[in-house]
């Protein structure tokens, strides 16, 4: 099983500040990582799928890098909308797929 | 596109639960149909996979379940299922339907329902 491990656990920023969140996998997943955000009491949404390619409808201000077992995700300018939790998911190799246990991004 | 769960709710240990997960506005054909939960402040967990027709309707699950969770689908009711058997504490969670619509390595889950709550409870 391929192990995603985020950082940092929360990251505290302010609008308009850039954020980096990080994923790393225990084994590559190629380019077959995907972001999904989360804010309190909803679903998750797709953001990225295959590492850098944007779902429909998500700003352009989130983008996304890497390959084989480093990934980031990067939030250009945060709107106060993204505060939320964010997780990687690897799609490589399943059964089973695995996620990453999340990063916080809380506002400063 | 929507996704609705339901067919959540209290149950016993060792009790079963049929989940429901109707979708709309969204053709099947090609869509692999995942089930994720996330139990009470805790992050997301795979549940099981059901592909497409043309791909023999196969399944995948994830080890804590293989054996008592069972994932199927009737494309003609647009309607998927997770048939949850031998239930245990560890189960209790919100249970999300989730849609692959390229049914390929990669991509992602674009669609999700809002979730059904499971509580495994004496």
């Amino acid at each position: 099983e391929i192990v995603l491990t985020q950082s940092p656990a929360t990251l505290s920023l302010s609008p308009g500040e850039r954020a980096t969140l990080s994923c790393r996998a225990s084994q590559s997943v190629s380019v077959y990582l995907a972001w999904y955000q989360q804010k309190p009491g909803q679903s998750p949404r797709l953001l990225i799928y295959d590492a850098s390619r944007r779902a429909a409808g998500i700003p352009a201000r989130f983008s996304g890098s890497g390959s084989g077992t480093d990934f980031t995700l990067t939030i250009s300018s945060l709107e106060p909308e993204d505060f939320a939790f964010y997780y990687c998911q690897q799609r490589s190799n399943w059964p089973p797929t695995t996620f990453g246990q999340g990063t916080r991004l809380e506002i400063k | 596109v929507q996704v609705v769960e339901s067919g959540g709710g209290l149950v016993k240990p060792g009790g079963s639960l049929r989940l429901s997960c109707a979708i709309s506005g969204f053709s099947l054909n090609r869509a692999w149909i995942n089930w994720v939960r996330q139990a009470p402040g805790k992050g997301l967990e795979w549940v099981g996979r059901v592909k497409t027709k043309a791909d023999g309707e196969a399944t995948d699950y994830a080890a804590p379940v293989k054996g008592r969770f069972t994932v199927s689908r009737d494309d003609s009711k647009s309607t998927m299922y997770l048939q949850m058997n031998s239930l245990n504490i560890e189960d209790t969670a919100v249970y999300y339907c989730a849609v692959d619509p390229s049914g390929v390595v990669g991509g992602g889950d674009c669609c999700w329902g809002q979730g059904t709550p499971v509580t495994v409870s004496s």
